[in-house]
C-alpha cells in the first residue's frame, strides 16, 4: 500500500461525457502528478500540481483539466470522452522538496467509454 | 527529454539472479537514474535510483556504468512476485517521469 488513493476504482461512460477522478495523496506530500496509461500509448505524464500551484504539463488535452484543492487533494476532470479515452489514470504523489524525491502511485482508475 | 533503451522482454528460472539492462548514452551530469516496476493491474512501484555510484537496497541492487552510459538493475534472487515491467527512466530534478516502453521480465518456476 503506497498511501496514495484513488477514486472510483472503475468508472464506465458514454462517448461525451464528463467524469472526475479523485485523488489523495500521502500524508505530508504536497506534490501530485496525474498519468494516463493507455495499450498503445504507455504510461504518459499529464500534468503536475504542487502545493495547489500547477507546476508542469504534458500530453494533457484541453479537454481535460485538474485542480489541487487545499487539503491537497487532487482531481481530475475529463469531458467531451471519446472512445480513445479510455485507460488507466493514475495519480502518484511526493514532497515535492527535493530533486530525487520517490513517487508514489496509486492503485488508478480504470475508464471506459462505451 | 533523455532517452533509455530497454530490451522488450526477458525471462528468468525463479531463485536465480537477473540482469536488467538499460542503455542510456545521451545522459547528462545532473541525470539520475532511476528504476520503477509495475506489478500486473497495479500503478508503478519505486525500485532504486543512483547518481553515479552503485546502490543497494532492500529490493535490488544498481550497476552504473563508469561514463553513465548504461546501467543494470540487478535483482538477486528472482521470484514470481518479480514478474514484471521495468521501466529505466533518466530525471533531471523532481520532474515528472518519463516512462519508455520497459523490460517484461517473467518468472518461471
Amino acid at each position: 500500500d503506497s498511501g496514495v488513493t484513488q477514486t472510483p476504482k472503475h468508472l464506465i461512460t458514454a462517448t461525451g461525457q464528463r467524469v472526475t477522478l479523485r485523488c489523495s495523496p500521502r500524508s505530508g506530500d504536497l506534490s501530485v502528478y496525474w498519468y494516463q496509461q493507455s495499450l498503445d500509448q504507455g504510461l504518459q505524464f499529464l500534468i503536475q500540481y504542487y502545493n495547489g500551484e500547477e507546476r508542469a504539463k504534458g500530453n494533457i488535452l484541453e479537454r481535460f483539466s485538474a485542480q489541487q484543492f487545499p487539503d491537497l487533494h487532487s482531481e481530475l476532470n475529463l469531458s467531451s470522452l471519446e472512445l480513445g479515452d479510455s485507460a488507466l489514470y493514475f495519480c502518484a504523489s511526493n514532497p515535492g522538496l527535493a530533486g530525487t524525491d520517490t513517487q508514489y502511485f496509486g492503485p488508478g482508475t480504470r475508464l471506459t467509454v462505451l | 527529454d533523455a532517452k533509455t533503451t530497454q530490451p522488450n522482454s526477458m525471462e528468468s528460472n525463479e531463485e536465480e539472479p537477473v540482469h536488467l539492462p538499460c542503455n542510456h548514452s545521451t545522459i547528462s551530469g545532473t541525470d539520475y537514474i532511476h528504476w520503477y516496476r509495475q506489478l500486473p493491474s497495479q500503478g508503478p512501484e519505486y525500485v532504486i535510483h543512483g547518481l553515479t555510484s552503485n546502490v543497494n537496497n532492500r529490493m535490488a541492487s544498481l550497476a552504473i556504468a563508469e561514463d553513465r552510459k548504461s546501467s543494470t538493475l540487478i535483482l538477486h534472487r528472482a521470484t514470481l512476485r518479480d514478474a514484471a515491467v521495468y521501466y529505466c527512466i533518466l530525471r533531471y530534478g523532481n520532474t515528472p517521469l518519463v516512462f519508455g516502453k520497459g523490460t517484461r521480465l517473467s518468472v518461471i518456476a
